[in-house]
């Protein structure tokens, strides 16, 4: 079964632009969990999308949003870059059941200039 | 959840076991132990999760204490490609959430 995929895997932006990440999740699977990884921050969670409805929020500006679509593919919008948004950009995917195991995919790594 | 303490970082002799320890003192009865690690750049790997009793899976072994207030992850036989960043996290049992919080986790670098 094919892991969680990223697109694109690497992305150079510049500030005041907007950025989408895609994310498609395992076959099968209904949760798809986004997180934001810096050198200084750590991995933080951004949000959680279920069966196209946003079930978790982390505590994220405005500025970055995210839908499902009904095949469970996730993108996740950053709009109006800052410097500080450079950063790898995580999504892992589950069944979204009770306690499910969460996968990870490559990430896609972002860098504002 | 509970918030988990880890070493820093640990060195491990390539072919010996690595035990990585987590302190999750505060930890919950419906919370479970789960341990992912990172190797450089690359998203984070699931390895293993329990609740009370000792698992073990290909990958490694999950030792919990009884009173659960600490646990180790062992991997047998360290090979230079474990070398990574080991995070251990608490999670509620039956939470439905897709929310991980990651600390700053263990750092094992596995030497030749």
């Amino acid at each position: 079964k094919a892991g969680v995929t990223q697109t694109p895997r690497y992305l150079i932006k510049t500030r005041g632009q907007q950025v989408t990440l895609s994310c498609s999740p395992i076959s099968g699977h209904r949760s798809v969990s986004w997180y934001q990884q810096t050198p200084g921050q750590g991995l933080q969670f951004l949000f959680e999308y279920f069966s196209e409805t946003q079930r978790n929020k982390g505590n994220f500006p405005g500025r970055f949003s995210g839908r499902q679509f009904s095949n469970s593919r996730s993108e996740m919008n950053v709009s109006t870059l800052e410097l500080g948004d450079s950063a790898l950009y995580l999504c892992a995917s589950s069944l979204g059941g009770t306690q499910e195991t969460q996968y990870f995919g490559p990430g896609t790594r972002l860098l504002v200039l | 959840d509970a918030k988990t303490t880890q070493p820093t970082s640990m060195d491990c002799a390539e072919g010996r076991a690595a035990n990585l320890p987590c302190n999750h003192s505060t930890i919950s009865g419906n919370e479970y132990v789960y341990w992912y690690r990172q190797i450089h750049s690359q998203g984070p790997q699931y390895i293993i999760h329990g609740l009370k009793n000792n698992e073990t899976n290909e990958m490694a072994s999950l030792i919990i204490t009884e009173d659960r207030k600490s646990s180790t992850l062992i991997l047998p036989h360290a090979t230079l490609r474990d070398t990574a960043v080991y995070y251990c996290i608490v999670r509620v049992a039956g939470s439905n959430t897709g929310k991980l919080i990651f600390g700053q986790g263990t750092t094992l670098q596995v030497k030749p």
